[in-house]
């Protein structure tokens, strides 16, 4: 599985935007790169996902780079309950597997 | 609502004991889903994957005897925790997916804690 990387923790202000960077330059020509939030003490929760295009919906936009080695999670104004550990992945096939590497802890500040 | 039910939340068994996780798929049929353990402020690890009709697919390191994963319908997957012991306590989390490469679905977790 091609791995990402991420920053260990990240700070934003409340209302604010933020935009999370993930690398991943041994991604490969069919891995779909998906975004996962874990708040404490719950199970994950998908946030948004994409194969080149960027991507929008309610929750937060994905911004992909042309050579797809890199993305970034953008969420357009930050609010305290979007303080979480959020997981950039990259997936292949149908397998559905989900590999999780450690996250960038965003922390939200009033 | 949920899509994923996991039950229970929380528990908690003495050393030596066998528990049991259920996972629940509440809105489509689930041929396959997947278990993950968390530690304390560690990523989730992919235990195994449970596949309806068959057995399951364990990851390398994962003693497929002590944690005992049955797929008998699909919407349902259960998690057997066998002869308990304190390092076994942690946070176990299933997941479905309608297909692959789409959006996955996670219960809500249980927090295992074995005395």
């Amino acid at each position: 599985d091609a791995k990402t990387t991420q920053p260990n923790s990240m700070e934003s202000n409340e209302e604010e935007p933020v935009h999370l960077p993930c690398n991943h330059s041994t991604i490969s020509g069919t891995d779909y790169i998906h975004w996962y939030r874990q708040l404490p003490s719950q199970g994950p929760e998908y946030v948004i996902h994409g194969l080149t295009s960027n991507v929008n919906n309610r929750m937060a936009s994905l911004a992909i780079a042309e050579d797809r080695k890199s993305s970034t999670l953008i969420l357009h104004r930050a609010t305290l309950r979007d303080a979480a550990v959020y997981y950039c992945i990259l997936t292949s096939g149908n397998t559905g597997k989900l590999i999780f590497g450690q996250g960038t802890t965003l922390q939200v500040k009033p | 609502g949920a899509v994923v039910s996991q039950h229970p939340s929380w528990v908690i068994c003495k050393s030596g004991t066998s528990v049991k996780i259920e996972c629940r798929s509440l809105d489509f049929q689930a041929t396959t889903m997947f278990w993950y353990r968390q530690f304390p402020k560690q990523s989730l690890m992919l235990m195994a994957t449970s596949n309806e009709g068959s057995k399951a697919t364990y990851e390398q390191g994962v003693e497929k005897d002590k944690f005992l994963i049955n797929h008998a319908s699909l919407t349902l997957s259960t998690l057997t925790v066998t002869s308990a012991h304190p390092e076994d306590s942690s946070f176990y989390i299933c997941s479905t997916q309608r297909w692959g490469n789409t959006e996955a679905f996670f219960g809500q977790g249980t927090r295992l804690t074995v005395v």
